[in-house]
């Protein structure tokens, strides 16, 4: 298996800008996290789905960021309009279960600079 | 609120040293506990995990780790580190049917 997919591997922007982010999760599994990691805030969940829903996106930041997953292998997260502070690694991840072993697979994530 | 600390942000070992990064858990009732290990310009790997039976758990590349329930813990340790071991270690817990929450990291740096 190919692992999880992420592109694009980095992304520079100015802000205002919309921003893109794409997932491929590892096939069958049902679960796609996406997370972001800063240097301040470590490694934050901002939201998972389980097949193909919304489970908990409490951790989205605010109204600015959404994210889509339209069919089993497909996920985005979206940034509109994108400023300076949401500079980060953004990481996706995918899981079989949650019930048995949580393991997460992580991609190799996306670098994003808003400057 | 459920959290997850790790207390050393920056650890500095020379090679051969014994290495211990704390991990603590607020949590309440049956938690699964994960390290993963982050090793430079690379992404997420799964160190080793403990869901239930013997609380010292050995993982890959020499590295265990032990639960204590009494403590909220689960330290990571080694008994020798390399120069290949500098990474970010990250420590998680989830609790059955959630995602896992994740410590902010320790950067560990081993020098030869």
């Amino acid at each position: 298996d190919a692992g999880v997919i992420q592109s694009p591997r980095h992304e520079v922007t100015e802000m205002g800008q919309e921003v893109t982010l794409r997932c491929k999760p590892i096939s069958g599994h049902d679960y796609l996290f996406w997370y972001r990691q800063t240097m301040m805030r470590g490694l934050e969940l901002l939201i998972y789905f389980n097949n193909n829903v919304p489970i908990d996106d409490s951790g989205m930041p605010e109204d600015r960021f959404s994210a889509k997953m339209p069919n089993a292998s497909f996920s985005t997260l979206k940034i509109q309009p994108s400023e300076p502070r949401d500079s980060a690694v953004y990481f996706c991840a995918s899981s079989g279960s949650l019930e048995d072993t949580g393991e997460l697979f992580f991609g190799e994530g996306s670098r994003l600079t808003v400057l | 609120a459920q959290s997850v600390s790790q207390h050393n942000h920056h650890v500095i070992l020379s090679e051969a040293a014994s290495l211990e990064l704390g991990c603590n858990y607020s949590y309440g009732g049956t938690v699964n506990l994960f390290w993963y290990v982050q090793y430079p310009g690379q992404h997420l790997q799964l160190l080793l995990k403990y869901f239930s039976g013997d609380p010292l758990v050995k993982g890959i590349k020499g590295f265990e780790a032990e639960f204590i329930k009494s403590k909220f813990s689960f330290n990571l340790r080694k008994p020798s580190v390399q120069w290949s071991d500098t990474a970010e270690y990250f420590c998680a817990v989830s609790q059955a049917g959630t995602a896992l929450i994740f410590g902010k990291g320790t950067t560990l740096s081993v020098s030869s």
